[in-house]
């Protein structure tokens, strides 16, 4: 068992519509990030979290430590909002980051 | 720009060449980390420095890689006698808290 799982892995959806990605981790950890890699492009961080909930425009992210989960919402999904989200957990033993395997997400105008 | 940098952006190189690959992190950035990313995998940590030490070799994939860091700043990635295995894009981040700031990446092809 992977010690970072997301689901689902793809996703497609229709513009406009309300998008949640999962993120469940298995270890201690002092951090979740979320980040966003477009295709043939680099990968931009969009979150830390270590508790509670951060928004940022469209973009919602929510953690849960007790349950070991954190989600990343976006809300009026658009097009350029495609791209690949990656969840990574940071051990609270160091500075590793422990990576999902990623959403591939599209967005359909 | 004040982000971080890598070079080369693309490298191709034979098999069994060595290769060098350079991150300039964001200054002041005291965490620099090495990652790459083989066609439809995800990213694989390699190696991360505080500072010019680097505490955790665990993901060097074999000893035909290895890093160094001067000064506290630009850290190179080095592979020996190449594999088409290694064949992938390189990514370097800095940070000096926990958020990662990612270079956009090398791309190495061996042939």
């Amino acid at each position: 068992k992977n010690e970072v799982e997301q689901s689902p892995q793809n996703l497609t959806a229709q513009e406009g519509e309300f998008i949640t990605i999962n993120c469940s981790y298995s270890v201690g950890i002092s951090a979740l990030h979320w980040l966003q890699q477009h295709p043939g492009g680099g990968i931009v961080s969009l979150f830390m979290l270590s508790s509670g909930k951060k928004k940022h425009g469209r973009l919602i992210a929510t953690i849960n430590i007790q349950e070991k989960h954190s989600s990343l919402h976006i809300t009026a999904s658009h097009p350029r909002d495609s791209a690949v989200y990656i969840c990574a957990v940071e051990m609270d033993s160091n500075y590793q980051l422990i990576w999902g395997a990623g959403t591939k997400l599209i967005i359909k105008p | 720009g004040a982000g971080v940098s890598q070079s080369p952006s693309n490298k191709v190189t034979e098999k069994g060449k060595d290769v060098e690959l350079r991150c300039d992190p964001i200054s002041g950035h005291t965490a620099l980390y090495w990652y790459r990313q083989s066609l439809g995998q995800g990213l694989e940590f390699l190696i991360y420095f505080q500072g010019n030490s680097a505490p955790d070799k665990s993901g060097l994939p074999s000893d035909r890689f290895s890093a160094e860091r001067t000064g506290g700043s630009v850290s190179t990635l080095t592979i020996q006698r190449t594999q088409q295995e290694d064949s992938a894009v390189y990514l370097c981040a800095s940070s000096f808290h926990a958020v990662q700031y990612f270079g956009p990446g090398t791309r190495l092809l061996v042939l």
